[in-house]
């Protein structure tokens, strides 16, 4: 089966690094996405990887490798209006997207 | 530019009842698609569009139909609800379906079923 794991929660400080990782197993691959979800908001998206290396976009990095299945989304210089659930998302051979369950980030001051 | 317009909002609904939710998207694009989202679980595909008059099935269409009989609307039904569609569903929509291809979502539409 085709399979999204990313951490449930994490919490980190304002001001601070996090990585948020990924890591995916799905019937081929056409490339890698990050939305961002506030609470009880419609997701946007931030970014997409298709091939292995580092995006770069601002504050917002993301980390793609084909050959591990893995990706992170480096979010720097955190500010309380990045709490948000963060959806990785995987689009397969068949140009579907397999999505993840979201990871919750919360920032404390 | 409004995007991606969704109606109703909220809408409660007992056990059997019908209703229909709206899409409306001002963009021109081709595609779209109706998810529903469920707490600890990705965002699940009911039913896309590849342009007007097309509809095709997703990973969980049972119990729900769609229609796009224009470009910009794209119309999810439940003809007799389940507790089981007690969700928050999203349309989205998109110029196509390959490589970097970016959603664009509605605001949600929260439904209980009773």
């Amino acid at each position: 089966g085709q399979n999204i794991d990313q951490p449930t929660e994490m919490t980190a400080t304002e001001g601070a690094i996090v990585q948020i990782n990924c890591t995916y197993q799905t019937s081929g691959f056409n490339g890698l996405f990050w939305y961002q979800q506030h609470a009880g908001e419609a997701p946007t998206f931030l970014s997409y990887n298709v091939l292995d290396g580092l995006e770069e976009k601002g504050r917002f990095s993301s980390f793609l490798s084909r050959s591990k299945g893995y990706s992170y989304l480096l979010l720097k210089e955190l500010q309380m209006k990045d709490s948000a659930s963060y959806l990785c998302a995987v689009m397969d051979s068949n140009y579907q997207l397999i999505w993840g369950a979201g990871t919750k980030l919360i920032i404390k001051p | 530019n409004a995007g991606v317009t969704q109606t109703p909002k909220f809408r409660v609904l007992k056990t059997g009842q019908s209703m229909t939710l709206l899409c409306a998207q001002d963009m021109n694009h081709e595609y779209m698609y109706w998810y529903r989202q469920d707490p600890g679980m990705g965002l699940r595909l009911i039913h896309y569009s590849v342009g007007e008059g097309t509809t095709a099935k997703g990973e969980v269409p049972d119990g729900y139909n769609v229609s796009r009989l224009k470009k910009q609307n794209f119309l999810l039904g439940l003809e007799s609800a389940a507790p089981s569609q007690t969700s928050v569903y999203f349309c989205a929509s998109s110029t196509d379906s390959s490589g970097a291809n970016v959603l664009t979502f509605g605001a949600g539409s929260r439904l209980t079923v009773l």
